[in-house]
């Protein structure tokens, strides 16, 4: 299995400004993903994450809106740039591994509120 | 229609009951399956992947029909602890094999 990390785990932030969330993993990982999980949803994908590529967005969500770094193997970042109270979720990092099998694992998420 | 869907809930049920969810999924191309469990205020957590075959874990059974496209989870002498929303996954082909999320069905057991 795999240990997943998140800093932080809350945060209360004022309109417009920027917070990066930090995802830490304990073992060295190909394919992380950063989530998000609106009041009452399910989960939605915001984009692919693996090292040594660009970032891969899911429809509706843009680069400079969601910045995203992966400078290794165990570690990566999201940022949520000038946000608004439409931004407040649940922001989950996952990552997948394939052996034993393939298997998805979620961190336990950066609750967000935009004022 | 989305890709995934489930009946919300909330399911109450007595504790011992056994309950039954069910999700359906659009895509045909759809080729892995799975049961997350998600506490409140919790991230999800794997509960079991579901086979064409169907598979069973202790008291909870998992089956597939491709034909129609639709994936179930039995919890057979629920349990108090069992109180959570269960997520059907699905993985499709071409898709990167990005997971797809239902909404999620709420279970409450109560005594």
């Amino acid at each position: 299995s795999a240990v997943i990390s998140q800093k932080p785990s809350r945060d209360i932030c004022q309109r417009g400004t920027s917070l990066t969330i930090q995802c830490q993993v304990d073992s060295q990982v190909t394919m992380m993903f950063w989530y998000r999980q609106q009041p009452g949803q399910s989960l939605t994908l915001i984009a692919t994450a693996n090292q040594g590529s660009e970032a891969t967005y899911e429809s509706g969500f843009v680069i400079d809106k969601f910045p995203i770094s992966r400078p290794n193997l165990t570690f990566s970042t999201l940022t949520v740039s000038n946000m608004s109270p439409e931004d407040s979720s649940i922001y989950l990092c996952s990552v997948r591994l394939a052996r034993p099998t393939d298997t998805q694992y979620f961190g336990p998420g950066t609750r967000l509120t935009v004022l | 229609r989305k890709e995934v869907e489930q009946d919300p809930g909330p399911f109450n049920v007595p504790e011992g009951a056994t309950v039954a969810f069910n999700c359906t999924y659009s895509n045909s191309a759809s080729q892995s399956f799975f049961w997350y469990r998600q506490d409140c205020r919790k991230e999800p957590k794997l509960l079991m992947s579901v086979y064409s075959s169907g598979n069973e874990d202790g008291r909870f059974t998992a089956q597939l029909n491709r034909a129609s496209q639709y994936i179930s989870l039995l919890i057979r002498d629920s349990k108090l602890s069992d109180s959570a929303t269960y997520l059907c996954v699905v993985i499709t082909t071409g898709g990167g094999n990005k997971l797809t999320f239902g909404t999620g069905t709420q279970l409450k057991v109560e005594l």
